[in-house]
């Protein structure tokens, strides 16, 4: 079946530097992706859809310069934490909608930590 | 907005227990409801779904239904297995597959 490949699993990083996380769809062609936020015992917040070839569109109250989306092919999308903060520790994770957007496929999530 | 909620806290059980989470939603529409299980270091898997009032989805033993006058979606399974251990998410569909995802119930099962 189809699979999201997110990497990576988990990373930690220091205060004020830059996170890409990447998710893959491995076996067929996404052109959207969503990526997700997932705070300790708190639901799944959807924080933006990433669009291919185009501009990603952000949830309110998410900060656009803080995660950079880019979705620059059929199957990659990338999150890019910008001058990450302890604030920013969270488990983040990715989902592509399958052929004919009627099944989600999720990737492993990512946990970031930082210090 | 469109949201879910499940019980609290986690669920630690004996195998062959029965399992019940709740789950209730609050919408402006007729949303199509969805369990996802996320087992010990993999990602979501969609586990069952029910798209109108009255559905009942149905895998692997477990069963949820979609009552719209309780607006519930709560899931049962009538005998665990270890195997099931996993964290379960309840959640609706919005839209444009945009879901909305309840906090999750970690559901531990001893042998």
């Amino acid at each position: 079946g189809a699979v999201v490949s997110q990497h990576p699993s988990r990373v930690i990083c220091k205060s004020g530097t830059s996170v890409k996380i990447e998710c893959r769809s491995l076996d067929f062609q996404a052109t959207t992706m969503f990526w997700y936020r997932q705070f300790p015992k708190k639901s799944l917040m959807l924080m933006a859809t990433s669009n291919e070839g185009s501009k990603a569109t952000y949830e309110q109250g998410v900060e656009k310069d803080k995660f950079l989306i880019n979705h620059a092919s059929l199957t990659l999308s990338t999150l890019t934490v910008t001058s990450a903060h302890p604030e920013d520790s969270s488990f983040y994770i990715c989902s592509a909608p399958g052929v004919g957007g009627e099944k989600l496929f999720f990737g492993s999530g990512t946990q970031l930590s930082v210090l | 907005g469109d949201s879910v909620t499940q019980m609290e806290g986690p669920v630690t059980l004996s195998e062959e227990a029965f399992l019940t989470i709740n789950c209730t939603y609050t919408a402006t529409g007729y949303p199509s409801l969805f369990w996802y299980v996320q087992y010990p270091g993999e990602g979501l898997q969609l586990l069952l779904k029910a798209t109108k009032a009255d559905d009942k989805g149905s895998n692997k033993g477990f069963e949820a239904t979609y009552r719209k006058e309780t607006t519930s979606f709560h899931l049962e399974k009538g005998s665990v297995q270890v195997s099931d251990s996993a964290v379960y998410f309840c959640a609706l569909m919005e839209g444009n597959n945009r879901l909305a995802f309840g906090k999750g119930n970690q559901v531990v099962v001893i042998p």
